[in-house]
């Protein structure tokens, strides 16, 4: 069993719908949760970090974390076309950058306009 | 944020030869460098952290003396491929962390491409 499951899509929306992508994992010694960002041949830039259970906010970007079932979601509202990209989503148990990200596959998201 | 550069972003080689991908850090030091490999449609696999003046530590599996990392300084780490060979084609990206930097200040670079024919 891979530590962090994510399915790869890819998912299609049209422009201005709700989207929703989804990780699970396996180890509960994972603390921090990120969401990344990588458009086509570009590296990953970060979207939104987590630490715990709980939701955040920002804009119209939603994390949340729910560490009793294992399972991590990012929501998008009113999506546009240019949230095309893949997100991938990644774990640590360490809060120092020095320590090592698990990252899943990545959910390939294409928002038609 | 802060930035990291890559270079080249884009190399063709042929079989056999070696190849050296830079990573630096352009406004900030990094105490810390990782080496990813990313096959298409597929995530990105640590293949080895780099501590700037100490040896890297690879991850299971990766041949150590095929892809050998010096971090030299503070803001450039060198990943180079050695007797490269198609199996090794690529996107090969790199990440930097500043020294007791928090979960959220690992900051990745642009990615290489890299083709062996």
């Amino acid at each position: 069993q891979k530590e962090v499951e994510q399915d790869p899509g890819p998912l299609s929306v049209p422009e201005g719908a709700i989207v929703s992508l989804n990780c699970t994992y396996s180890n509960s010694a994972f603390q921090y949760f990120m969401w990344y960002r990588q458009y086509s041949r570009k590296g990953p830039e970060l979207l939104m970090y987590t630490y715990s259970s709980g939701n955040k906010e920002d804009g119209r970007f939603t994390a949340q974390v729910d560490k009793s079932s294992k399972y991590i979601s990012l929501f998008i509202r009113d999506s546009q076309p240019s949230d095309s990209a893949t997100y991938l989503c990644a774990m640590s148990s360490e809060y120092s950058s020095a320590s090592k990200i698990i990252f899943g596959s990545g959910t390939r998201l294409s928002i038609r306009p | 944020g802060a930035v990291v550069s890559q270079h080249p972003s884009r190399v063709i080689c042929k079989s056999g030869t070696s190849v050296k991908i830079e990573c630096r850090s352009l406004d900030f030091q990094a105490t810390t460098m990782f080496w990813y490999r990313q096959f298409p449609k597929k995530s990105l696999m640590l293949m080895a952290t780099s501590n700037e003046g100490s040896k890297a530590t690879y991850e299971q599996g990766v041949e150590k003396d095929k892809f050998l990392i010096n971090h030299a300084s503070l803001t450039l780490s060198t990943l180079t491929v050695t007797s490269a060979h198609p199996e090794d084609s690529s996107f090969y990206i790199c990440s930097a962390s500043p020294p007791a930097g928090g979960r959220e200040t690992q900051y990745f670079g642009p990615g290489t491409r890299l083709l062996v024919l």
